[in-house]
């Protein structure tokens, strides 16, 4: 059973903080993984993909991928309350689709 | 320009009805797929097909039944609806590049309302 879990949450942090989010996969056969950001009531919208191990930095957002520990975290610089949502980890397993984790919801703290 | 449209946005219908969801992407992406995110907000694939062809089939009741006249096009029909059926539906598009998975656009969603 291809898994990716994270922690529900809530997940608060103050503003101007780092939000650090974490997701955990069960299968080292693993090449592509996605963060997506859902705001309630609305779809879920691309923020980082990565696909090697190590870091990838876009703006206030850093993706690391530690393929041999089977996690990938979302690191989110200087927090504002526009990033509160709920923070999804996707993962590609090899089998033609994208596996979600339940994700977490992340709340900024004024 | 929406990327990936869906209609209707919201449905609201009694239970043992059948109803369709439509869903377009003007990306030129060969990839289309359909999601169900319940209550508890998990979002999980149900079909996917390239080019027309139906790739993933996730083991769905056969009340649900995807058609893709086109690889723009891929709509959703379900039959006799059941209470359990309610949930906000994704259609999704992504590239395909044959290994790699590509990310995916998702559309704003239809919310489905079984009474």
């Amino acid at each position: 059973q291809k898994e990716v879990e994270q922690n529900s949450g809530p997940l608060s942090v103050p503003e101007g903080a780092i939000a650090s989010l974490n997701c955990t996969y069960s299968d080292r056969v693993s090449q592509s993984f996605f963060w997506y950001r859902q705001y309630s009531g609305k779809s879920p919208e691309l923020i980082m993909s990565i696909y090697s191990n190590g870091d990838k930095e876009d703006g206030r957002f850093t993706a690391q991928l530690n393929k041999a520990s089977q996690y990938v975290s979302l690191l989110i610089r200087d927090s504002q309350p526009s990033d509160s949502a709920t923070y999804l980890c996707a993962v590609d397993f090899g089998n033609e689709k994208l596996t979600f984790g339940t994700g977490t919801r992340l709340t900024i703290i004024p | 320009d929406t990327a990936v449209s869906q209609t209707p946005k919201y449905l609201v219908t009694q239970m043992g009805n059948d109803k369709s969801i439509k869903c377009e992407q003007n990306l030129g992406h060969d990839t289309m797929y359909w999601y169900k995110q319940d209550s508890k907000k998990f979002l999980k694939i149900m079909f996917s097909y390239n080019n027309k062809e139906l790739i993933i089939n996730e083991t769905v009741p056969n009340r649900f039944s995807p058609k893709s006249p086109d690889k723009a096009h891929l709509n959703l029909h379900i039959n006799s609806l059941e209470l359990g059926d309610s949930a906000v539906y994704f259609c999704a598009s992504s590239p395909w590049t044959g290994g790699i998975m590509q990310p995916q656009h998702f559309g704003d969603g239809t919310r489905l309302s079984i009474l």
